[in-house]
This record gives structure tokens, C-alpha cells and sequence, in this order.
């Protein structure tokens, strides 16, 4: 299947700094992708659609000058945490479809975020 | 969008087949059913997609009745590291997906 390769694995970072979380389609274009967060015994929850050379959707209640979302490319979404917080503090993950037409999503590995 | 409800948990012990349905009463006509499968600390990974009627593949099958309302997730004789959450969704083309609980599966020795 299609590999989406997410970066990094975990961070732990200062409070009041900012964490970039790379998401990145690697035999496959996608010019949409989704980061969800997922706190612990909890199931994922969409944080916002990212669409190749547009402004990402964020979903009702996701501050998006606190996640900043770029997608440059049809290959990579990036999803900064600014200013983080100990209540930012999660497990984020991406993911991406291949095109149209296929039903199929193709998750990052996510990322496990630790503010200190 | 459709809502999904499953149960929260299960158990089972090795080598026995687990089912987990999977109730979609609100399933539009060009909806796929799509389950997925999560270990901790890891991204769901793809396991199982169908429309209508069965589907199989090398590591589960996927029953779907006619009136598409539900569906069965089936994991033949599964292993300790089938232990994982298990979850179905109702997907649109580019729609957004939103998960819903999930069903936390738990292998017995």
C-alpha cells in the first residue's frame, strides 16, 4: 500500500516554543491530507483537512493561529504547534489519500508530542 | 455523515475468530465501509474495505448485509498481536472522516 511517512516520532519541547511535524507521501501524490490529535485511551479527532496550495478547513473548535497548517506540495503537509502549551501535549497524526476514487486513508506513524 | 457505533471492548482468547459489528444506520448510497486497525503509539493502519455483500483478504473478511446498516469485521484465529483498537468507518470520496469510539480488542492467552 501507499506510504506516508510522518516526522518526528516524538518531541518534547519548552513551553512558549514552537514544534513543526512533518507529513510527507512518499510513492503517491496527495493533494489532500488530515491531522488528527489523539490523547491517550481516546480515538482520533480531525483537527483539520489540508489542501495542496489552499488554507486548510480546521475544525470547529481547533484554533488555527495555534496549528499552523502549510501544504506546499503535493507531498508534504506540515502541522506547527505554536507557542506550545502542557495541555498541547498528544499524539498527532496525518494521513492521506492517494486520489480520487480510492476510498483508502494511509496514515502517518504520528507523532507524540511532550510539553514541558 | 454516517455515525458509526461499536462496542467499546472485547475479548477473545488466542485462536479463536472474532467478529465486531458495526452499526451505520445512516449509510448513504455511495458510502464504503472501511475498518482500521490501531496499535498504541502507532497511526491506524488499513485492514479491510467493502460496499455491499463479502469481501476477503489475507488477514480478515468483511460482511455486509443487504440493507448495508451494519457490518462484521471477522479476524480468523487471531494471535496475541491481534490486541489492538479496531475501528469502522463510513467514508465519502474526499470527505472528512471522523472516528468514532473504536473497539478495544483484547487477546486472552
Amino acid at each position: 500500500g501507499a506510504v506516508v511517512s510522518q516526522h518526528p516520532s516524538w518531541v518534547i519541547c519548552k513551553s512558549g516554543t514552537s514544534v513543526k511535524i512533518e507529513c510527507r507521501s512518499l510513492d503517491f501524490q496527495a493533494t489532500t491530507m488530515f491531522w488528527y490529535r489523539q490523547f491517550p485511551k481516546q480515538s482520533l479527532m480531525l483537527m483539520a483537512t489540508s489542501n495542496e496550495g489552499s488554507k486548510a478547513t480546521y475544525e470547529q473548535g481547533v484554533e488555527k493561529d495555534k496549528f499552523l497548517i502549510n501544504h506546499a506540495s503535493l507531498t508534504l503537509s506540515t502541522l506547527t504547534v505554536t507557542s506550545a502549551h502542557p495541555e498541547d501535549s498528544s499524539f498527532y497524526i496525518c494521513s492521506a489519500r492517494v486520489g480520487r476514487g480510492d476510498e483508502k486513508l494511509f496514515f502517518g506513524s504520528g507523532t507524540q508530542l511532550s510539553v514541558l | 455523515l454516517a455515525k458509526t457505533t461499536q462496542p467499546i471492548s472485547m475479548d477473545s482468547y488466542e485462536g479463536q475468530e472474532v467478529n465486531i459489528t458495526c452499526s451505520h444506520n445512516n449509510i448513504a448510497t455511495n458510502d464504503y465501509i472501511t475498518w482500521y486497525q490501531q496499535f498504541p503509539s502507532q497511526g491506524p493502519r488499513f485492514i479491510i474495505q467493502g460496499y455491499k455483500t463479502k469481501v476477503t483478504n489475507e488477514v480478515a473478511s468483511l460482511f455486509i448485509p443487504a440493507d448495508r446498516k451494519s457490518s462484521t469485521l471477522s479476524l480468523p484465529r487471531v494471535s496475541l498481536s491481534d490486541t489492538a483498537v479496531y475501528y469502522c468507518l463510513v467514508e465519502i470520496g474526499n470527505e472528512k472522516l471522523t472516528f468514532g469510539t473504536g473497539t478495544r480488542l483484547t487477546i486472552i492467552p
